[in-house]
């Protein structure tokens, strides 16, 4: 079953505009991740933020995390062309041993328009 | 560096035939292995993990199957296809069990 939702499910902005998308999820997680996949490729780790986090930047990405909401969200500042992709969160919540792995959402499309 | 290899890119099968997608990582030993599939329009669907070598973990009970006979190769398999088996077949490893998945490039699985 999928733990996280995104949310708007499509997002189309201009260009140097600024693109937030959020995510939330049903159960208490160890870290929430976010990932961008391009058309018909495998997906690439943006950005991880544990559960003891509330914010964490990369470059220019900014990811929040409210766990009594059980959201986060992620902002691409000053966007470019190159970012349009869909973007996954995905909700690591481990249960006991093993790898267990992550419980993704369905994403956001996001389109920079020209 | 660590790599992931994923073969093959594309693969049109009829129903009822054997599937064999394989999947080696390069760089780094008992990593953690998952097979992934997304539907269209949809998120992904956690298929199979293992922890090393012949510990397979299944996540979804359906007609597939998941080996692994060397620590860096992990194998999708089907003896008898279904129509519901088409979808884009994700590979992904990761070190430890908090860090995060490298993806390879897909395998895009059609059953006709």
């Amino acid at each position: 079953s999928q733990q996280g939702e995104e949310d708007p499910q499509a997002l189309s902005i201009q260009e140097g505009e600024n693109a937030t998308m959020n995510c939330s999820y049903k159960t208490s997680i160890n870290n929430l991740q976010w990932y961008r996949q391009n058309s018909g490729r495998g997906l690439v780790h943006l950005i991880l933020i544990r559960s003891n986090e509330r914010e964490k930047h990369s470059g220019r990405l900014r990811v929040t995390l409210d766990t009594s909401k059980k959201s986060s969200s992620l902002l691409i500042t000053a966007s470019r062309a190159a970012d349009t992709a869909s973007y996954f969160c995905a909700t690591a919540a481990y249960s006991g041993g093993g790898a267990d792995g992550l419980t993704f959402g369905k994403g956001t499309h996001l389109i920079i328009q020209p | 560096s660590q790599t992931i290899h994923q073969w093959p890119a594309t693969l049109v099968q009829p129903v009822g035939s054997p599937l064999s997608l394989e999947c080696t990582v390069e760089g780094t030993s008992n990593p953690n292995l998952y097979w992934y599939r997304q539907a269209a329009g949809r998120g992904l669907q956690l298929l199979f993990y293992s922890v090393g070598i012949g510990q397979i973990s299944s996540e979804v009970p359906q007609n597939l199957s998941a080996s692994r006979p060397q620590d860096r190769q992990f194998i999708l398999s089907s003896k008898k296809l279904l129509l519901s088996d088409s979808g884009f077949y994700l590979c992904a490893w990761s070190s430890l069990r908090d860090s995060p998945l490298h993806f390879g490039n897909g395998t895009r699985l059609t059953v006709t």
